[in-house]
């Protein structure tokens, strides 16, 4: 497989359940991205991790966790999810931090629906 | 952050039309991307403009840095190029979306 890839694709879950979302680039970079694409509004960025650290958290709230064993691999843990949290999920990476100079590729996405 | 303004926010065409959609940002940029969600809400790559202009087969696509704007060009467009198209731009440490171009390409 190229480029990268999310898994699952489609996700349903209760508000009591614990779910991960998992992300893999075979780009060799060294950055990526969660994003939040909710119904009628803009792309949203969650999390950052450049070379496996954590840079940015945009105010996620906790029920939100994420995870990055190595620059591969990115995934999202998610408890206790409220309705309002079904959307969109993005992944990104890149390869130099930032995306500074650089082009950024997205995943397939996983739609998630909290009931 | 920088902001980012995308017009027309709709836009419905006959197959066969050309089209051209705009990008507006609030300040200099390192990073600009457009981009086009298919149905299936997977973000495909169109091009990576910073600055410049750029083709590929029926999309090109031109960035004016100084004056803060990039436009996309759709010519002959199809059926297949229908949903939703986003303008992007690095602000702080990501990319930061506009609210896209939702374009129907009619048979």
């Amino acid at each position: 497989e190229t480029g990268v890839t999310q898994t699952p694709r489609h996700l349903v879950m209760g508000m009591t359940n614990k779910k991960s979302l998992k992300c893999e680039q075979h780009l060799g970079h060294n950055a990526m991205y969660w994003y939040k694409q909710s119904a009628k509004k803009p792309l949203e960025l969650m999390f950052v991790y450049n070379f496996k650290e954590q840079t940015e958290n945009n105010s996620v709230p906790s029920r939100f966790s994420p995870e990055c064993p190595n620059s591969s691999h990115l995934f999202l843990h998610l408890h206790t999810l409220q309705p309002e949290d079904s959307a969109l999920y993005l992944c990104a990476s890149s390869l130099l931090p930032r995306m500074m100079n650089t082009e950024a590729f997205f995943g397939q996405g996983t739609r998630l629906t909290v009931v | 952050g920088i902001q980012v303004e995308q017009s027309p926010p709709d836009l419905i065409l006959q197959e066969g039309a050309n089209s051209t959609l705009r990008c507006n940002f609030s300040d200099s940029v390192n990073n600009l991307q457009w981009f086009h969600q298919n149905p299936w809400g997977q973000l495909i790559n169109l091009f990576y403009i910073p600055s410049g202009t750029k083709q590929n087969g029926r999309l090109s696509a031109t960035t004016v840095a100084t004056e803060r704007y990039s436009l996309l060009y759709i010519s002959s467009s199809q059926t297949t190029d229908s949903g939703v198209y986003f303008c992007a731009v690095l602000s702080g440490y990501a990319l930061n979306f506009g609210k896209g171009t939702s374009l129907l390409v009619t048979p």
